[in-house]
């Protein structure tokens, strides 16, 4: 069975920095790019961007770009959001997100649970 | 960027009745879409993707139609697991990919 599972929630303050993970397990995690997606309180699905574990190719949503940045661990099948400096607006669920074919950016199957980031003084 | 934008943002329907959600894309994707469903609480599930074809394990009832900028799905009897919010999304074009806003499918 193809997994993702992320980290536990967070509370965290304005400033601080974050890092929440994405562990892949009954695939080839290498092989298919991973996204991650924002949903905010009672909100949508953003697109922030996606990594190619194999060579850690990285593309950004423009709306994301340079606020967020995503990195792999493909030793132990692991994807990375991370934050230098977190804002309350930055409060929502994140998802990863594995897409559906090998080497090819499409679809979304399957998804993690999400991790709940909460930013708050 | 490809603004995709989906109707009715709530859509009220009786169990057992037929529901038809709408997706437009603001060009054309090809048949590059996929829906997706999401409950409260919960991530959301893959249900359709190149505009029509079920994933695994997706009901019958649950059908996707369409190409170019206009798409639909189809929920042909609903039940009442069925009442969520679904999502489309288009993987023509990237970055960066791009999803719809959402129709929420409630209970009449």
């Amino acid at each position: 069975e193809v997994l993702l599972v992320q980290s536990g929630a967070e509370l965290r303050k304005p400033g601080e920095s974050l890092k929440i993970s994405c562990k892949g397990s009954g695939y080839s995690f290498t092989d298919h790019w991973i996204g991650w997606v924002r949903q905010m309180p009672g909100k949508g699905l953003e697109w922030i961007g996606m990594i190619y574990p194999g060579d850690s190719d990285t593309r950004y949503s423009p709306s994301f770009q340079g606020q967020v940045t995503i990195s792999a661990d493909k030793s132990i099948s692991t994807a990375y959001l991370q934050w230098s400096s977190l804002k309350a607006s930055d409060t929502a669920m994140y998802y990863c997100a594995r897409h559906g074919v090998q080497q090819l950016v499409n679809w979304f199957d399957p998804w993690g649970q999400g991790t709940l980031v909460t930013v708050s003084s | 960027e490809i603004v995709m934008t989906q109707s009715p943002a709530t859509l009220s329907v009786s169990p057992g009745e037929r529901a038809t959600l709408s997706c437009r894309a603001s060009q054309s994707v090809r048949s590059n879409l996929a829906w997706y469903q999401q409950k409260p609480g919960q991530a959301p599930r893959l249900l359709i993707y190149a505009a029509s074809t079920r994933s695994t394990g997706v009901p019958a009832r649950f059908s996707g139609s369409g190409s170019g900028t206009e798409f639909t799905l189809t929920i042909s009897s609903l039940q009442s697991e069925d009442f969520a919010v679904y999502y489309c999304q288009q993987y023509n074009d990237w970055p960066p990919l791009t999803f719809g806003g959402g129709t929420r499918v409630e209970i009449k």
